[in-house]
């Protein structure tokens, strides 16, 4: 398969932890990486590869993968996260990129 | 810093051909990235459109391979798309992109093509 699937919506408690999944074939082999993109905004990078946030995106931001799953972990999520989430990795010939349908997150 | 910018027409009749084209400053695209493009319909989600290195070797998302072209300047340090006939589907918010192995690292801050007649 050449697709990677989300939770259209999840919703978090101001200051709790809050898990955005991402599931694909290609993510056996290949880490996802996340954007976060606010109304009118471009994405932004928030996590990618095994272990790596970009500079100055917040720590509270993690990722991690479980045979074919990505997931974002926002531990204490703020105000400021509430946004709309995409996973993306490559297909299996590494060469297509792939996008997620993006998961709204709405902080309460 | 790396920086990006999308630049074209902002308004495209049916069936005409839509170009855009990628100025990147603050470095250059002959050193070791590919860079793409991808779009958004209005309230929808990401969709890659394809990438180039600055070689030339390009990969193009199947499903629009067939009215898609990305080519590259290196002299302008810049990268263009061409997308033929398009149809009120093709509406959507224009990025490029630069592409490492894993990821789209920076983009540009996207610009809005509608077609319409």
């Amino acid at each position: 398969s050449s697709e990677l699937t989300q939770d259209p919506a999840v919703s978090v408690a101001l200051g709790q932890t809050v898990r955005i999944t991402c599931q694909g074939d290609s993510l056996r082999t290949f880490y996802a990486c996340w954007y976060q993109q606010k109304p009118g905004q471009a994405p932004v990078l928030v996590f990618y590869g095994k272990n790596n946030r970009p500079s100055g995106i917040p720590d509270r931001f993690s990722g991690s993968r479980s045979g074919n799953t990505a997931s974002l972990t926002i531990t204490g999520a703020q105000a400021e996260d509430e946004a709309d989430y995409y996973c993306n990795s490559r297909d299996i010939s590494g060469n297509h990129v792939l996008f997620g349908g993006g998961t709204k997150l709405t902080v309460l | 810093q790396v920086e990006l910018q999308e630049s074209g027409p902002r308004l495209v009749k049916p069936s005409e051909t839509l170009s855009l084209t990628c100025e990147v400053s603050g470095f250059s695209i002959t050193t070791g990235y590919y860079w793409g493009w991808i779009r958004q319909p209005p309230g929808k989600g990401l969709e890659w459109i394809g990438n180039i290195f600055h070689s030339g070797t390009t990969y193009y998302n199947p499903s629009l391979r067939s009215r898609v072209t990305i080519f590259v300047d290196t002299s302008n340090n810049q990268f263009s798309l061409k997308m033929s006939s398009v149809t009120a589907a093709d509406t959507a918010i224009y990025y490029c992109a630069r592409s490492a192995y894993d990821r789209e690292d920076y983009w540009g801050q996207g610009i809005l093509v509608t077609v319409s007649a």
